[in-house]
């Protein structure tokens, strides 16, 4: 079956403006999680949906970056007035339930933002 | 608040090398322990995972035990392989048994030379 699909897979913008990523999870899975890869913080979490609702945004890291998810599915991050440091990997990873402990996070491959 | 520590390479071996990458973490509660890897050019998948001390958890002759007292999840295979190539992150699971996001190490280069 299909695995999480992400787009763009590459997304180049420049500073201030702001950008939408994508994300389409495992269908079924209920939870669905955005991470941040970069070369100076390594993997990071950003944000976790359980359905629609986000129990933990704990990881966002301004005020700039909000995500939303519709109809139990598709997921939206977006970062507003883009900065240099946002420039990373974002991943989007799905499960089946939201107990990160028992049940395996699948990855999509990500979209690599740059910022210029 | 949670952390994990892992050593960052890159680790270069001669293949059928013996291979630890060593993996600690700081953690109230019972965190769920994994390792994932991440093959050239492609996605982060789940390599192996414990969910409680004393479990050893093991794929792809790749073994992790889950070591409460030292607080550990070192990663072992007995003999690499060129395949065996990739970027190996240690992770852990909330710890404070509700649903969250995983906390990472920063990665494990491996490089496994013929």
């Amino acid at each position: 079956g299909a695995g999480v699909s992400q787009s763009p897979s590459n997304k180049v913008t420049e500073k201030g403006k702001d950008v939408e990523l994508r994300c389409d999870p495992i269908s079924g899975h209920t939870a669905l999680y955005w991470y941040r890869q970069s070369l100076g913080q390594g993997l990071e979490f950003l944000i976790y949906f359980q359905g629609n609702s986000a129990p933990d945004k704990s990881g966002l890291p301004s005020d700039r970056f909000s995500a939303e998810r519709t109809g139990g599915s598709v997921s939206t991050l977006t970062i507003q007035r883009t900065q240099q440091e946002d420039s990373a990997v974002y991943l989007c990873a799905s499960s089946s339930s939201g107990r990160a402990g028992m049940n395996e996070q699948f990855f999509g491959p990500g979209t690599r933002l740059t910022v210029l | 608040g949670d952390s994990v520590t892992q050593m960052e390479g890159p680790v270069t071996l001669s293949e059928e090398a013996c291979l630890t990458i060593n993996c600690t973490y700081t953690a109230t509660g019972y965190p769920s322990l994994f390792w994932y890897v991440q093959y050239p050019g492609e996605g982060l998948q789940l390599l192996l995972k414990a969910t409680k001390a004393d479990d050893k958890g093991s794929n792809k002759g790749f073994e992790a035990t889950y070591r409460k007292e030292t607080t550990s999840f070192h990663l072992e295979k007995g003999s690499v392989q060129v395949s065996d190539s990739a970027v190996y992150f240690c992770a852990l699971s909330g710890s404070g048994g509700g649903a969250d996001g995983l906390t990472f190490g920063k990665g494990t280069h491996l490089i496994i030379q013929p």
